[in-house]
């Protein structure tokens, strides 16, 4: 079964970029798309983007301009950098898989336990 | 972007009760509907895929039923463990998008 782990600061200051590692273990990258999701302490998910196996990304247009994810699949990783962080960026990051079937809705199956991040000074 | 409400936001209830969440679409999305089940503290759990799909290992006491803009999740007899967040989520169109969640908790 397929085993997600977040890393990464735990605390960021204002105007720095947030940067996290996402490790997949237990199974291969191939053929999945490779999610961030966060939720503000106290509030809802939101979906920031994924990135295919291939290396292909898509973001969510609420954070495009300030995210960019990357996939290192040698080492079972893919990573999210976002730009200019605010207070209003401090949440739980959840990496997680998607599943994709073409005719179908498209669903999270398995996700990491989160890490908070921070953004203070 | 599609918007997604849920209602209601929170939801008391007894062990044993018979429990509806529904799901509003900003418009139709088919069945392109999944839930999911989140405990304090941790990652959120799926529970349907494709509106009505039981993710393997989930009781079967619980169910998704819908299609368009209009979906209902029901959990047919609450057990202790159940109390928790749920959240739905479309697919049909990116950005993918959640609703803002119901707390069911215990009465």
């Amino acid at each position: 079964q397929v085993q997600l782990q977040e890393s990464g600061p735990g605390l960021v200051k204002p105007s720095e970029t947030l940067s996290l590692t996402c490790t997949v273990s237990g199974g291969s990258m191939r053929d999945y798309h490779w999610n961030w999701i966060r939720q503000p302490p106290g509030k809802g998910l939101e979906w920031i983007g994924y990135i295919y196996y291939s290396g292909s990304p898509s973001y969510n247009p609420s954070l495009k301009s300030r995210v960019t994810m990357s996939l290192a699949t040698s080492k079972n990783q893919f990573s999210l950098k976002l730009t200019s962080v605010t207070a209003a960026d401090t949440a739980v990051y959840y990496c997680a898989r998607l599943i994709a079937m073409a005719g179908t809705a498209d669903w999270f199956d398995s996700w990491g336990q989160g890490i908070l991040v921070t953004v203070s000074s | 972007d599609i918007q997604m409400t849920q209602s209601p936001s929170s939801l008391s209830a007894s062990v044993g009760d018979r429990v509806t969440i529904t799901c509003r679409a900003s418009q139709s999305i088919a069945r392109y509907l999944s839930w999911y089940q989140q405990k304090p503290g941790k990652a959120p759990k799926l529970l349907i895929y494709a509106a009505s799909s039981l993710q393997s290992g989930v009781p079967s006491r619980f169910s998704g039923s819908g299609s368009g803009t209009d979906f209902t999740f029901t959990i047919s007899s609450l057990q202790p463990e159940d109390f928790a967040s749920y959240y739905c989520q479309q697919s049909s169109s990116l950005p993918y998008t959640f609703g803002q969640g119901t707390r069911l908790e215990i009465k």
